[in-house]
């Protein structure tokens, strides 16, 4: 079975300080992949990353960066210099093949105020 | 990119009524789609695989007999709420599958707002 955990379930912080979003995971399988979606109000899922079980390098994208270690099962999310744009719900989840559904943790809120 | 529409975005109906909602595919064909549900503060959580052409495949606890899912063309997935209640109120998100040459990527439509007064 898989599982995602997302502990934090709710964030707040002030413009521009930089925040870190949790995520670990389980699942018995070798292959895998790991996500992270952007859910704003408006309730789109919004793509971020996708990252596959064999490839541990840390992404950076913009004030995104992402930090995969299978070693402890996490794949956490950082956002530099936050902005008020940022607050949203941010979902990690897993699959095991990326074309099977995905398994959503609980979600992250994330309000950044000014 | 990839483009995956619903229809319609928002609905309210009363309850016992029926409603149905479309997941479509605008620039590729998805052999699968997949149902989701999304209650208020919640996660999302799989409701069913939809196969072209063949019987979806239902979560269990989901009922079949009272959301049915038609996947009749490699575009374009239905699915019905039957005598719908207001516990059925929910944001449900289709997601659709595209083969593509580095393997399977999934798009996301953007969600349809279901309230039942």
């Amino acid at each position: 079975a898989q599982k995602v955990t997302q502990a934090q379930t709710e964030i707040s912080v002030v413009e521009k300080e930089d925040v870190t979003l949790d995520c670990v995971y389980e699942t018995r399988d070798t292959t895998y992949y790991l996500f992270w979606y952007k859910q704003p109000p408006s309730g789109e899922l919004v793509f971020l990353i996708r990252r596959n079980s064999f490839d541990e390098q840390n992404e950076i994208s913009g004030r995104y960066s992402w930090n995969f270690q299978k070693s402890t099962s996490s794949f956490n999310f950082t956002i530099t210099a936050s902005q008020v744009v940022d607050s949203a719900v941010y979902f990690c989840a897993l699959n095991s093949n990326s074309g099977y559904a995905l398994n959503f943790g609980k979600g992250t809120s994330l309000l950044v105020t000014p | 990119g990839a483009v995956v529409s619903q229809h319609p975005s928002r609905v309210i109906c009363k309850s016992g009524t029926s409603v149905k909602i479309e997941c479509r595919s605008l620039d590729f064909q998805a052999t699968t789609m997949f149902w989701y549900r999304q209650f208020p503060k919640q996660s999302l959580m799989l409701m069913a695989t939809s196969n072209e052409g063949s019987k979806a495949t239902y979560e269990q606890g989901v009922e079949k007999d009272k959301f049915l899912i038609n996947h009749a063309s490699l575009t374009l997935s239905t699915l019905t709420v039957t005598s719908a209640h207001p516990e059925d109120s929910s944001f449900y998100i289709c997601s659709a599958r595209n083969l593509r040459a580095s393997g399977y990527e999934q798009y996301f439509g953007p969600g349809t707002r279901l309230t039942v007064t």
